[in-house]
């Protein structure tokens, strides 16, 4: 079974502030990597895609890189919408969810 | 437009079964992949259950084998999760989703809480 250890559990930033979360597979996944944004009460939702194409409708701050195993969310310039929990997943071979990294207020 | 209902949540009794279901409408539902992920009170996602087109490939997490069934009904455009003997650990809000061709998955229903106690 793939493994996803993402990083950190927690974030705390204030507005403005650039934001980066990480997700290392246990196992090459090439790009199959998808990035989701969760609030509370709510369905996750879809924001980035194969590693780093950016879904329809998501602001450009997003953006997903991907070195060998190692996968990045970054948040150019947080915005106050962007307060969250968010999660990897990977689609290579079934699918898993890394643990979340819930970005808080400083 | 693409929507996703997801219904039969409810509190049960240790050892009892449910099925929960998943009402779809908006697509054509028999040419979709389908999941079924669960979220634990205060947790993060698991990826719970697949279902192939026609029902006849599933997969399902380890730690569900067993005892989580999934099934669809392309005629009534409804995915369905059986689930026995419940456990405690089973608690959590479970979502049905659909996979696109590029194996994305887009669209999630709203979830539905299945609480587990006696």
């Amino acid at each position: 079974d793939i493994q996803m250890t993402q990083s950190p559990s927690t974030l705390s930033a204030s507005v403005g502030d650039r934001v980066t979360i990480t997700c290392r597979a246990s196992q090459t996944i090439s790009n199959w990597l998808a990035w989701y944004q969760q609030k509370p009460g709510k369905a996750p939702r879809l924001l980035i895609y194969d590693a780093s194409t950016l879904e329809s409708g998501v602001p450009s701050r997003f953006s997903g890189s991907r070195s060998l195993t190692e996968f990045s969310l970054t948040i150019s310039s947080l915005q106050p919408d962007d307060f969250a929990t968010y999660y990897c997943q990977q689609y290579d071979n079934l699918w898993t969810f890394g643990q979340g990294t819930k970005v808080e207020v400083k | 437009q693409v929507h996703l209902e997801e219904s039969g949540g409810g509190v049960v009794r240790p050892g009892r079964s449910l099925r929960l279901s998943c009402a779809a409408s908006g697509f054509s539902f028999s040419t979709y992949l389908m999941h079924w992920v669960r979220q634990a009170p205060g947790k993060g996602l698991e990826w719970v259950a697949f279902i192939s087109y026609d029902g006849t490939t599933k997969y399902y997490a380890d730690s569900v084998k067993g005892r989580f069934t999934i099934s669809r009904d392309n005629s009534n455009n409804t995915l369905y999760l059986h689930i026995n003997s419940l456990r405690g650990d089973d608690t959590a809000v479970y979502y049905c989703a659909r996979q696109d061709s590029s194996s994305v998955w887009r669209n999630w229903g709203q979830g539905t809480l299945v609480t587990v106690s006696s």
